[in-house]
């Protein structure tokens, strides 16, 4: 139980264009879904909340009109990479809370290569 | 604010060699404690957890246990091997909602 996954697992993209990233809970509701951003040798780092039916809430940081997060069902989040350039290149990782349990389950990741 | 110290990498460790990597977190509140383990070109898997003091969370011979007194969670295994090899992330976790705080990940490498 408590399957993450995420799509695409990679993408290429050129410069300029916007990308989606996909994650859904597969056996469970995630009323919460937190996007990462992982680079080469180093921690992960906190993007955004989501949570159902409102608003993302991103770090400081993060530009929102850059990477649009929405959270429209319980079992669905998406990250768009908007106008997306070379130094966007990066390993997108999702994590779901299921409200019964305690601790988070990360999807696979989203390996994103801007040309 | 909260966070998570772990010892830094890489470690290299000889296979069934004995493992320990550190972990301490800020002691605010009653968090729960984890291990995430992230093999090459992965994401992020539990490894184990404890969410109270004297808690052990142990799975796949790896041993952690909660101790409020030194504010640790250290990570151990007995014998590793070179399936091991891999990056091991403490996190800690407030209730409801909130996010898991990661260390910075301690790189291990065992060798045949």
């Amino acid at each position: 139980g408590a399957v993450v996954s995420q799509h695409p697992s990679r993408v290429i993209c050129k410069s300029g264009t916007s990308v989606k990233i996909e994650c859904r809970s597969l056996d469970f509701q995630a009323t919460t879904m937190f996007w990462y951003r992982q680079f080469p040798k180093q921690s992960l780092m906190l993007m955004a909340t989501s949570n159902e039916g409102s608003k993302a809430t991103y770090e400081q940081g993060v530009e929102k009109d850059k990477f649009l997060i929405n959270h429209a069902s319980l079992t669905l989040s998406t990250l768009t990479v908007t106008s997306a350039h070379p130094e966007d290149s990066s390993f997108y990782i999702c994590s779901a809370r299921d409200v019964a349990q305690i601790g988070q389950y990360f999807g696979p990741g989203t390996r994103l290569t801007v040309l | 604010g909260d966070s998570v110290t772990q010892m830094e990498g890489p470690v290299t460790l000889s296979e069934e060699a004995f493992l320990t990597i550190n972990c301490t977190y800020t002691a605010t509140g009653y968090p729960s404690l984890f291990w995430y383990v992230q093999y090459p070109g992965e994401g992020l898997q539990l490894l184990l957890k404890a969410t109270k003091a004297d808690d052990k969370g142990s799975n796949k011979g790896f041993e952690a246990t909660y101790r409020k007194e030194t504010t640790s969670f250290h990570l151990e295994k007995g014998s590793v091997q070179v399936s091991d090899s891999a990056v091991y992330f403490c996190a800690r976790s407030n209730s409801g909602n909130t996010p898991l705080v990661f260390g910075k990940g301690t790189r291990l490498s065992v060798i045949a």
